[in-house]
């Protein structure tokens, strides 16, 4: 059974630089695309970027610019940085494993999320 | 940028068949996936690559996807899949998810 589980800072101030981590426990891990998405409050879902076992990323082109996706070290974690983050980046941020398949690509397991407030 | 469209809520009565769309263009040419959120909870994958089930998800959700137009069809609805309801595809080389449906069981 795989467990996902976030890890974050819970309140930032406009401009900082956010980090998130989620630790992952279970089989075949490395069969799996590592994912961070995001939902503001009452809003649908948005999806920031994924890394692979192998260290390949690939993020959402409009937020590029300002996040990095990363693995741990052991690989049983991966990580998020968001650089000058707003009040738009205010959401629920969740960590999720997903399989990519070339032509499709879907999000079979997901953390609980852990709420991130941007406010000054 | 590709967009997926999503009804914003429909409604069912318990035992009756729940049908939500989701549109984009082309949308049969790509693989369609749907997550079910209850309040307060994280996505569950219902049904991926258009019309399969994850291990665990009950038979009555079923989904298909053609033209432009992906559907996710909940028979013999229950209370408890009173939730919200997203399809999600890969477009433009980036996951795109539809705005979200809620289906209120009556």
């Amino acid at each position: 059974q795989v467990q996902l589980q976030e890890s974050g800072p819970g309140l930032m101030k406009p401009s900082e630089t956010l980090s998130l981590t989620c630790a992952v426990s279970g089989d075949s891990l490395s069969n799996y695309y590592w994912s961070w998405l995001r939902q503001p409050p009452g809003k649908g879902l948005e999806w920031i970027g994924y890394i692979n076992y192998n260290g390949n990323t690939y993020y959402k082109p409009s937020l590029r610019s300002r996040v990095t996706i990363s693995l741990g070290t052991p690989k049983n974690q991966f990580s998020l940085k968001l650089t000058s983050v707003t009040t738009a980046d205010t959401a629920v941020y969740y960590c999720a494993l997903g399989t990519n398949g070339g032509s499709y690509y879907h999000f079979d397991y997901w953390g609980q999320g852990t709420l991130l407030t941007v406010a000054s | 940028s590709y967009e997926l469209t999503q009804p914003p809520s429909v409604s069912v009565s318990p035992g009756q068949t729940a049908i939500i769309t989701c549109g984009g263009d082309r949308l049969g040419e790509k693989y369609s996936s749907w997550y079910q959120q209850r309040p307060g909870q994280s996505p569950v994958l219902v049904i991926y690559q258009d019309n399969h089930r994850p291990s665990g998800i009950p038979e009555r959700f079923s989904g298909s996807n053609s033209g432009n137009t992906a559907t996710l069809t909940i028979s013999g609805t229950q209370a408890m899949d009173e939730a919200d309801y997203y399809c999600q595809a890969w477009g433009d080389s980036t996951v795109v998810f539809g705005g979200g449906t809620k289906l209120t069981v009556l």
